[in-house]
Order: C-alpha cells, then structure tokens, then sequence
C-alpha cells in the first residue's frame, strides 16, 4: 500500500458524460500527478500540481483539467467523453515534487 | 521527444534470474526507475537507480546503469511465481518532477514452472 487513495476505483459512464476523479495524496506530500493508461498509449504524464498550484502540463486535452486542493486533494475532471477516453488513471505523488512519484491504485474508467 | 523502450515479453524458468531491459534517449535524465504492476493493480515502486550510479543492488534487485549507452537492465534473482507482473522502466529528466514520468510500455514477465 502506498498511501495513495483514489476513488472511484472503477467509473462506467456514456460518452458526452462528464465525471470527476479523486486522489489523496501520502501523508506529507505536497505535490500530485495524473497519469493515463491505456492500451494503446501506455502511460502518459498528464499534470502536476504541487501544493495547489499547477506546476507541469503533459499530454492532456483540454476536456480535462485539474485542481489541488487546500487539503492538498486533488480532482481530475474529464467532460464531453469519448469512447477513446476508456482507460486507467493513476495518480501520484511525491514529497517536494521533484523527487520519487507513488502511485495510488487507480481509477478504471470505461465509456460506453 | 524523450522515449523509452523495453521488449514486450520475457519469459524464463522459475528460479532462473530475470534480466529487464530497457532503453531511454533523454541523455538530461536524473532518475531512472523500475515499477511493477500486477494485474488489476497499481504501479508498485521497486527500485530507482540516480544517474551518477552505476549499479543498486536491493536484496534480489540488481539495476545496471550504463549511462553512455542510456542502457538500464534490472535482474531479477531466483524469479519466483510472485514475480509474474509487468515491469516499466521510467524516466525524469533534469527538471525534477516537473516534467512527469515517462515510461516504457512495459515487459511482461511470465514464469515458466
């Protein structure tokens, strides 16, 4: 167990729908990533916010976006989805930000 | 862009070592790291190795870094049935952690008996 939450662990939803992703991060860190796995992209770097500012932007659309929270929290919101949008989401997170990412369980996502 | 490579599949004999191996472009590389991922579950940190080291060995874990080749193995010793995952190499580069992690699609390890 990495001390990294997330819910839910799995989300069904229609496409055009929009859902919110949840992630607490380890005790003490104060920086969280978002990560996407999917079969044909493997795992790609979405965003990073380190104590509640955004602080690195990778492959993201701009359907999704991100928050972090005073609590330091954070939510992943994915709109207007597509079937193509079917996939696991990581997050992680990290003491300082520039050091070793820990990754929660997941979050399975499948659009229909 | 960065990249990192890794073969799809190995499979060897339990109580065989494990040799992973991966390949990586990003010459600016500060960490590189081996996470393990069963299935249905999340990526489980194993190892990291930082850029100035060579070699990091933890217990049955061996990484091997030859930083001209921006080759990184990880072996395995005595592989056993629980070793069975899919293994990703990764990489940050020189920003930190300000860049995200780029992977590796991963090798699947299969455990023959």
């Amino acid at each position: 167990d990495s001390g990294v939450t997330q819910t839910p662990k799995h989300l069904i939803t229609a496409t055009g729908q929009r859902v919110t992703l949840r992630c607490s991060p380890r005790s003490g860190d104060l920086s969280v990533y978002w990560y996407q796995q999917s079969l044909d992209q493997g795992l790609q770097f979405l965003i990073q916010y380190y104590n509640g500012e955004e602080r690195a932007k990778g492959n993201i659309l701009e359907r999704f976006s991100a928050q972090q929270f005073p609590d330091l929290h954070s939510e992943l919101n994915l709109s207007s989805l597509e079937l193509g949008d079917s996939a696991l989401y990581f997050c992680a997170s990290s003491t300082t930000g520039a050091d070793t990412q820990y990754f929660g369980p997941g979050t399975r996502l499948t659009v229909l | 862009g960065e990249d990192v490579e890794q073969s799809l599949f190995l499979s060897v004999r339990e109580g065989d070592s494990s040799v992973i191996n991966c390949t990586y472009t990003d010459s600016s590389s500060t960490y590189l790291y081996w996470y393990k991922q069963e299935p249905g579950a999340g990526l489980q940190l194993l190892t990291y190795i930082f850029s100035n080291m060579d070699m990091k060995q933890d217990q049955r874990l061996t990484v091997l870094l030859n930083k001209k080749d921006k080759h990184l193995s990880l072996r395995i010793a005595d592989t056993q049935t629980g070793d069975s995952a899919i293994y990703f190499c990764a990489e940050i580069g020189s920003g930190g952690g300000a860049d995200g992690l780029t992977f590796g699609k991963g090798t699947h390890l299969i455990i023959q008996p």
